[in-house]
C-alpha cells in the first residue's frame, strides 16, 4: 500500500496565479479529507468527501477555493486566484467507514504552498 | 461543536525519562474516539494511539500510553523511556462515533499541538 499520495510536495507561486493541489487516496477508502495547517490556526478541515460526493465544505475559506473528486482515486484542491495568506501546508487524508474506527485516518505528506 | 484543548505549547524531557502531554476536550456526546498524532519535522502525520470512549481500559502502544478520564474529559499521553526520535509536534484529536447518521461524523477535530523536545 503506497499510502495517501499528494503532489506537489512544495509549490511556490505568485499572487493571483491559480494553484492546483492533487491527492490520491488509499485504494478502498471511501472518505477523503482536505486539511490546512498554519501556525496561527493549526489544523483546519476544509472539506471532505464520501464516495466522491462532497459532504461538508463549511471549512472552505472563500469562493477562491474549490475541491473536486471526479473518481475514487483522485481529488484536487484549487485556489484561484491565490493570495499570500493562503500560504500553508495542505494535507489530504483518507479513511474507510470501518477502518477509521481502529486506525484513525491516513494522511499524505502534505503540500507546502507559498504564495509570494 | 466539539473542541480540543492542548494547554502546553511546548514541553521538554530528558532522554530516557517519562513525559506526559495534556489534552482536554468538550463534547456533549457519550460515544466518541480520541487520538494522538505525531508530526515530526518531516511533517508526516502519524497515528500514535487511539482510545474508544466506551472502553474504560486505557490504551497502550509500546512506550506510549494514555490516561483517559471520561468524566473529566481528559486524555493525556504518557511517553516512557523518551527517545530522540520522539521529538515532534503531538496533536490530540476527537472524532464522533454517533451512529444516528452516516454523515457528518467522520471528521477529526484537532487541538493546537504540543511541541516536544528531547534533551540528550
Amino acid at each position: 500500500d503506497a499510502g495517501v499520495i499528494q503532489s506537489p510536495r512544495h509549490e511556490v507561486t505568485e499572487m493571483g496565479q491559480e494553484v492546483t493541489l492533487r491527492c490520491k487516496p488509499i485504494s478502498g477508502h471511501d472518505y477523503l479529507f482536505w486539511y490546512r495547517q498554519t501556525m496561527m490556526r493549526g489544523l483546519e478541515l476544509l472539506i471532505y468527501f464520501n464516495n466522491n460526493v462532497p459532504i461538508d465544505d463549511s471549512g472552505m475559506p472563500e469562493d477562491r477555493f474549490s475541491a473536486k473528486m471526479p473518481n475514487a482515486s483522485f481529488s484536487t484542491l484549487k485556489i484561484q486566484p491565490s493570495e499570500p495568506r493562503d500560504s500553508a501546508v495542505y494535507f489530504c487524508a483518507s479513511s474507510s467507514v470501518l477502518k477509521a474506527t481502529y486506525y484513525g485516518y491516513t494522511f499524505g505528506s502534505g503540500t507546502r504552498l507559498t504564495v509570494v | 461543536a466539539q473542541t480540543v484543548t492542548q494547554s502546553q505549547p511546548e514541553m521538554s524531557v530528558q532522554e530516557a525519562e517519562t513525559v506526559t502531554l495534556s489534552c482536554t476536550y468538550d463534547t456533549s456526546e457519550s460515544d466518541y474516539y480520541l487520538f494522538w498524532y505525531k508530526q515530526p519535522p518531516s511533517r508526516q502525520m502519524i497515528l500514535v494511539i487511539r482510545q474508544e470512549a466506551y472502553k474504560q481500559q486505557n490504551a497502550t502502544e509500546n512506550r506510549f500510553s494514555v490516561n483517559f478520564q471520561k468524566a473529566a474529559k481528559s486524555f493525556s499521553l504518557k511517553i516512557s523511556d523518551s527517545q530522540l526520535g520522539d521529538a515532534a509536534m503531538y496533536f490530540c484529536a476527537y472524532r464522533s462515533a454517533s451512529r444516528i447518521s452516516n454523515f457528518g461524523n467522520e471528521k477529526l477535530t484537532f487541538g493546537t499541538g504540543t511541541r516536544l523536545t528531547i534533551i540528550p
